[in-house]
């Protein structure tokens, strides 16, 4: 079964470093989400790709935080500096499309294992 | 505007039924999910209703919809312990293209 790959799994890094996610989609899907999930909380949209455009980042913290996704296919979510308060899992997840068109069209939105953050 | 909740724990015998509500307040979502996460792990999609659907059954998942309350659950038969998980609601509105909105969690532990 095709799976959303994500690394790393893991990474530490002391505030003000810059870090960086990485995320390659299930093969075919032109729709990618960024979720940032604080510890004990559920997941929140940072950033929403329809192929190499973005459609959505009204959430992602502009200042330090960057994605893209150059040729519509693997995406990097970049941090730059990192802070205490960005300690968090990073899951990415993609989808065959995003329209009106949900999950009963096969338009499911697959995650990842997500990559763990903790900054020191 | 979007906000979705539920209760932060349920604790479960095994061999009984588990049930998680969550409680929505935008009218205009297209489809309501339930989503498991075991620890360390990313999501896995278990199940959806569309929203003009009230119930649908899925082996041993069953979730009800009552569109009028904004309030969904889910009911898990014969819980085992490899049930224990946090499961996430989550609403997607076609309008906002489709974007999933979590709920905080429920942490469902299944004692033996």
């Amino acid at each position: 079964e095709a799976e959303v790959a994500q690394s790393p799994r893991y990474k530490i890094t002391e505030k003000s470093q810059a870090v960086a996610f990485w995320c390659d989609p299930i093969s075919g899907h032109a729709t990618l989400y960024w979720y940032r999930q604080i510890l004990g909380q559920g997941p929140e949209l940072l950033v929403q790709f329809q192929d190499e455009s973005v459609v959505d980042d009204s959430q992602l913290p502009k200042d330090r935080f960057s994605a893209e996704r150059l040729k519509g296919v693997d995406s990097t979510l970049k941090i730059q500096p990192a802070e205490l308060g960005d300690s968090a899992m990073y899951l990415c997840a993609s989808s065959r499309r995003a329209s009106h068109q949900g999950p009963s069209s096969g338009n499911t939105i697959y995650f990842g294992e997500g990559s763990w953050l903790t900054v020191v | 505007g979007e906000d979705v909740e539920q209760s932060l724990f349920l604790s479960v015998r095994e061999g009984d039924s588990s049930v998680i509500n969550c409680t929505y307040t935008d009218s205009s979502s297209t489809y309501l999910y339930w989503y498991k996460q075991e620890p360390g792990a990313g999501l896995q999609l278990l199940t959806y209703i569309f929203s003009n659907m009230d119930m649908k059954q899925d082996q041993r998942l069953t979730v009800l919809l009552n569109k009028k309350d904004k309030h969904l659950s889910l009911r898990i038969a014969d819980t085992q312990t490899g049930d224990s998980a946090i499961y996430f609601c989550a609403e997607s509105i076609k309008a906002a293209g489709n974007k999933l909105t979590f709920g905080g969690g429920t942490r469902v532990l299944v004692k033996p």
